[in-house]
């Protein structure tokens, strides 16, 4: 049974390219986030929603434009991708929002996003 | 501004032997800590978690240390075996407030 997962796991577009990755949990969690990882294996946090509501936007390109349709998907769309967005994309899900009682967040497989 | 960063980018163990992966941060408000582990292909896996109110926390064959003095986390691992072998990461959080994830540290497990 799968988590948290992800789709498509790669993604190899053109730059100036809209695409969309896919996140759902099924953990029954209230809070869902993008993080963004780097080839330098580095991770940061992009969004976060909790029951639907945007709670974390970092300074990210309004390019990046995450939608959470229900508690169980958020999605990431990015417009006009440029090659400075090539990374690995995970999403991640906890029961709680941060400094709640159940607040581990645990990760999807990741999606491998190459802009040529 | 706030860094979480590690001492060693890599660590070469035996099999069998003892593991030990330090992290220091830099933000002393802190209040929440996290180590993942990342194997190759795959999204972080949670280890062990911390809160600033305690200085260890065991789990299987693994531990977790907390020094507030000097802004340390350690994460231990007994009888290392190459399943360990993977990317380790520490986090901190303050508050309710972002996770923010340090470098990341490779460790090799030999026969």
């Amino acid at each position: 049974d799968t988590a948290v997962s992800q789709t498509p796991k790669y993604l190899v577009t053109q730059m100036g390219n809209d695409k969309s990755i896919k996140c759902e949990q099924n953990l029954g969690h209230d809070t869902m986030y993008w993080y963004k990882q780097d080839s330098k294996k580095f991770l940061k946090i992009m969004f976060s929603y909790n029951n639907k509501e945007l709670i974390i936007n970092e300074t990210v390109p309004n390019r990046f434009s995450p939608k959470s349709p229900d508690k169980a998907h958020l999605n990431l769309h990015i417009n006009s991708l440029e090659l400075g967005d090539s990374a690995v994309y995970f999403c991640a899900s906890s029961q709680d929002w941060a400094g709640g009682i159940s607040d581990t967040q645990y990760f999807g497989p990741g999606t491998r996003l190459t802009v040529l | 501004g706030e860094s979480v960063g590690l001492h060693l980018p890599t660590l070469s163990v035996q099999e069998g032997d003892n593991s030990i992966i330090n992290c220091a941060y830099s933000n002393s408000a802190s209040d929440y800590f996290i180590w993942y582990k990342q194997e190759s292909g795959k999204g972080p896996q949670f280890i062990i978690d911390i809160r600033s109110n305690m200085d260890k926390r065991q789990g299987q064959r693994v531990t977790v240390l907390l020094n507030k003095t000097v802004k340390h986390l350690s994460l231990q691992i007994a009888a290392t075996q190459p399943g360990d072998s993977a990317v380790y990461f520490c986090a901190e959080r303050e508050n309710t407030d972002k996770l923010i994830f340090g470098t990341g540290t490779r460790l090799q497990v030999f026969p």
